[in-house]
């Protein structure tokens, strides 16, 4: 089965700073890769997908780029600010017949120092 | 609109007792999803179900754990014997469509879980 890998488990950036989330994946398969933003006490918020098909992806300060080759993808926020602080979660999916629950990496504390 | 919701939020139960976790998907949303998280990890697949049929529940640890969605809306988590591992938060989620769609129909929107604690 898919098997994703996060790193870091913890990043401490300065408010404004710029803030990267790495992920890779092991299965080739894969092809729809969600990033997933959780606040204390609140579910999972979808804040940006990226399908296999595309290379790169971007919506206002964030914006993700996937590597097929490499099996890697990463988040980018840019311009932090006090309330981008929270956990966040790279997944993967082989969307298209089987399984369709999502594997998610281990989570990333996103701490914002103002 | 309304999103997915779970209740209870919270539930308390003994060793070996019985529960059942609810989940109130988007409306209109075929596919439905159960996921389970302990702290400090990522949320883990248990069931998926396609309208009224468990389509993959490869991810249920065991014969205690059983899910239902019998009018291919509400679904509900079923843990029998309930043990101190099972301790967690229980997360569902929606989407429009389960299978491959066109645009963003296999997005999956999360409810904010059932935090379920076996003493």
């Amino acid at each position: 089965g898919e098997n994703v890998e996060q790193h870091p488990s913890t990043l401490s950036v300065q408010e404004g700073d710029s803030a990267v989330i790495k992920c890779t994946y092991s299965d080739s398969a894969s092809n729809y890769f969600p990033w997933y933003k959780q606040e204390l006490g609140k579910g999972p918020q979808l804040i940006i997908d990226i399908r296999s098909n595309v290379g790169e992806k971007k919506d206002q300060r964030i914006a993700v780029t996937l590597n097929k080759t490499a099996k890697h993808f990463s988040l980018h926020i840019t311009e932090t600010q006090p309330e981008d602080s929270a956990v966040y979660f790279c997944a993967a999916l082989y969307s298209g017949g089987g399984a369709d629950g999502l594997t998610f990496g281990k989570g990333t504390h996103l701490i914002i120092q103002p | 609109g309304a999103g997915v919701s779970q209740t209870p939020s919270n539930k308390v139960t003994e060793k070996g007792k019985y529960v059942e976790l609810r989940c109130d998907p988007i409306s209109g949303h075929t596919a439905l999803y159960w996921y389970r998280q302990s702290l400090g990890q990522g949320p883990e697949f248990l069931i998926y179900f396609q309208g009224t049929g468990a389509a993959d529940d490869s991810g249920l640890p065991n014969d205690r754990f059983f899910a239902v969605r019998p009018e291919g809306s509400v679904s509900t988590l079923k843990i029998q014997r309930t043990e101190r591992g099972d301790s967690a938060v229980y997360l569902c989620a929606s989407s429009l469509m389960g299978l491959a769609g066109v645009g963003s129909t296999d997005t999956q929107y999360f409810g904010p879980g059932t935090r379920l604690t076996v003493l």
